[in-house]
């Protein structure tokens, strides 16, 4: 079965625009929960969402959004773009208090 | 707070060799579960094991072994007679609750390298 799809892979944007990053996860896999990697901050929570609504936000700025649709796919946003916000962006899937399963992320440089 | 601690950043070994990779968590949780991912260089996180803090039995997976010890909250990983294909970053990740959600608390992460 497809694992969990993230889009773009690689983006470049520059400071003070917006992204928004997608991710379809694995079928049948209702929780969609979104981390920022980075060399210094490591894997870093950024929120979860679970049949369209967020249940959990980490500490994180407003500029940082998302929400999910009823198919379950998610979409996460950065507005007001910032050079710190240079990261891999994962997203995971998961059932219920199960393993999640993370896509290859999407790899934003701000310059 | 709950954090986790991978004291080891990264460790060299050659290949056949036996590796541990340690992991100390904190929680407050009294029922937990504990994950182990694979980083390969293409950046997706490969989910390596779940184990729940009820059962302290420890679990081997072909080459690979995990030692759970819930008095001293450690969760260490072994890879026996290493290959070359195991060089990547390993993270340890206990699963917090809070507010009715759950989430990943990841380490910093072993760079592991495994040379021919």
């Amino acid at each position: 079965k497809a694992g969990v799809t993230q889009t773009p892979r690689y983006l470049i944007k520059t400071r003070g625009q917006q992204v928004t990053l997608s991710c379809s996860p694995i079928s049948g896999h209702r929780s969609v929960s979104w981390y920022q990697q980075t060399p210094g901050q490591g894997l870093q929570f950024l929120f979860e969402y679970f049949s369209e609504t967020q249940r959990n936000k980490g500490n994180f700025p407003g500029r940082f959004s998302g929400r999910q649709f009823s198919n379950s796919r998610s979409e996460m946003n950065v507005s007001t773009l910032e050079l710190g916000d240079s990261a891999l962006y994962l997203c995971a899937s998961s059932r219920e208090r199960r393993e999640l399963f993370f896509g290859e992320g999407s790899r934003l440089t701000v310059l | 707070a709950q954090k986790v601690t991978q004291a080891q950043t990264e460790i060299s070994v050659v290949e056949k060799e036996d590796v541990t990779l340690d992991c100390v968590y904190e929680t407050r949780d009294t029922t937990y579960y504990l994950f182990w991912y694979k980083q390969p260089p293409s950046g997706e996180l490969v989910f390596l094991i779940r184990r729940n803090s009820f059962d302290e039995q420890n679990e081997i997976s072909g080459r690979y072994s995990w030692n759970f010890q819930k008095s001293t909250s450690s969760f260490n990983f072994t890879i026996t007679a290493s290959q070359v294909v195991d060089s990547a970053v390993y993270f340890c990740a206990p699963l917090m609750r809070g507010g009715g959600s759950e989430k990943l608390v990841f380490g910093k992460g072993t760079k592991l390298t495994v040379n021919p």
